[in-house]
């Protein structure tokens, strides 16, 4: 059974820091992997995504990398800002169809 | 144009009434989900459909009951309500179910409060 863990829970940073998220899964059989952001009292927005046989994805001041073998995935943000603040969330799409989603890292940006 | 929509937002009901929750999708998407967010945040897959076909079910208990009347449309009616099904309630869509390369998009929420 596919399960998505993702580290830290929360974090809180100072406005200009670079940061890192983490997810891990348990099967590498999986199509995809996305990450959202999802606002307080809002949906979901996705952010990145990366397929399978790719590596990373580039948007602005993100980057994600998806290493399948090892089961992991990073999200960075780059000089962080109070706009980024909110919940992140990693989430695989099974061979199934299935989106099988983390907990989320919850993240503050102080000004 | 909203992608993704679905309504009511806020929902406050009383245990034992029958409720729904509409979805629409404006993206010609042939495939469309539930999904339900617990209190502890936790995302989990209840219901995919693809071209009006269900795809997936989850263990979800048979009050729920999905309906896809179009390719559009997907609608979430529940029966019976009980308190722990207070949660939010997202709708979904991409275009194909087995795909690497299709982001999913996600509607706004239903937040559902069982009193």
């Amino acid at each position: 059974k596919q399960e998505v863990t993702q580290i830290p829970a929360a974090l809180s940073v100072p406005e200009g820091e670079n940061l890192v998220l983490n997810c891990s899964f348990t099967d590498s059989a999986i199509y995809n992997l996305q990450w959202f952001r999802q606002d307080p009292g809002k949906g979901l927005t996705s952010l990145l995504l990366i397929q399978s046989s790719q590596r990373e994805q580039t948007s602005g001041r993100l980057n994600a990398s998806l290493d399948k073998s090892s089961g992991r995935s990073t999200l960075y943000i780059a000089a962080s800002q109070p706009g980024d603040s909110a919940t992140y969330l990693c989430a695989v799409r099974e061979v199934t169809g299935k989106l099988i989603f983390g907990q989320g890292t919850t993240l503050q940006v102080k000004p | 144009d909203t992608a993704v929509s679905q309504t009511p937002k806020y929902l406050v009901t009383q245990m034992g009434n029958d409720k729904s929750i509409k979805c629409e999708q404006n993206l010609g998407h042939d495939t469309m989900y539930w999904y339900k967010q617990d209190s502890k945040k936790f995302l989990k897959i209840m219901f995919s459909y693809n071209n009006k076909e269900l795809i997936i079910n989850e263990t979800v208990p048979n009050r729920f009951s999905p309906k896809s009347p179009d390719k559009a449309h997907l609608n979430l009616h529940i029966n019976s309500l009980e308190l722990g099904d207070s949660a939010v309630y997202f709708c979904a869509s991409s275009q194909g179910l087995q795909s690497s390369g299709n982001t999913i998009y996600f509607g706004e929420g239903s937040w559902l409060t069982v009193v």
